[in-house]
């Protein structure tokens, strides 16, 4: 079956822009989650959706943003690009029961220049 | 506050020795532990999941042990490969609607 598809893969934008990063779950997969990754940091969480629903929410500013469709796909959104901004973006999907365990996308290199 | 910690320095070892990665825990009560594989540029991929009420658990070469006295889990990979080598992850949730946190990771070099 297919994985968790991440699009674009690589993306590059100037401060000041905004960006849209997207995540097709595997279906069945009505959990999304979405984690930041930078080698500082490590994996941050950034948030999760549950049909359709923003279930939680970590500790980033308002310029970071998410939705997710009927159909699972999620999208999140970053406005007002700051460098700091520049991390891989990974999206996991997972079962109701999320003791299996999460599956992550390839995930997005956003670089902020 | 709550905290996951793993060994940053890379762990080496040679090909056929057992490779031991440890992630200690504080401040969380978790519902299960789960450890994950990731190579670079690349999402993390799971690998075995232990509950709060499991010591140990087993998948081939893997073994994963779970201590909620002490907070801490360890894993281990027995004959490791040269393809072992990676970034090990371990990852926390706690009971009910709560996120899963990450550790920061070990990497794991495996010298043929």
């Amino acid at each position: 079956k297919a994985g968790v598809t991440q699009t674009p893969r690589y993306l590059i934008k100037t401060r000041g822009q905004q960006v849209t990063l997207s995540c097709s779950p595997i279906s069945g997969h009505r959990s999304v989650s979405w984690y930041q990754q930078t080698p500082g940091q490590g994996l941050q969480f950034l948030f999760e959706y549950f049909s359709e629903t923003q279930r939680n929410k970590g500790n980033f500013p308002g310029r970071f943003s998410g939705r997710q469709f009927s159909n699972s796909r999620s999208e999140m959104n970053v406005s007002t690009l700051e460098l700091g901004d520049s991390a891989l973006y990974l999206c996991a999907s997972s079962l109701v029961d999320r003791s299996y365990g999460y599956t992550f996308g390839s995930g997005t290199r956003l670089t902020v220049v | 506050s709550q905290k996951i910690e793993q060994n940053s320095e890379a762990l080496n070892i040679q090909e056929g020795k057992t490779a031991t990665l440890t992630c200690n825990y504080t401040n969380y009560s978790p519902a299960y532990l789960q450890w994950y594989r990731q190579d670079p540029g690349r999402g993390p991929v799971f690998l075995l999941l232990i509950r709060e009420n499991e010591k140990e658990k087993r998948k081939e070469r893997l073994k994963v042990t779970f201590d909620t006295t002490l907070k801490q889990s360890l894993f281990h990979i027995t004959a490791s490969q040269p393809a072992d080598s990676a970034t090990y992850l371990c990852a926390l949730k706690n009971s009910g609607y709560s996120t899963l946190t990450f550790g920061k990771g070990t990497m794991l070099l495996v010298s043929p």
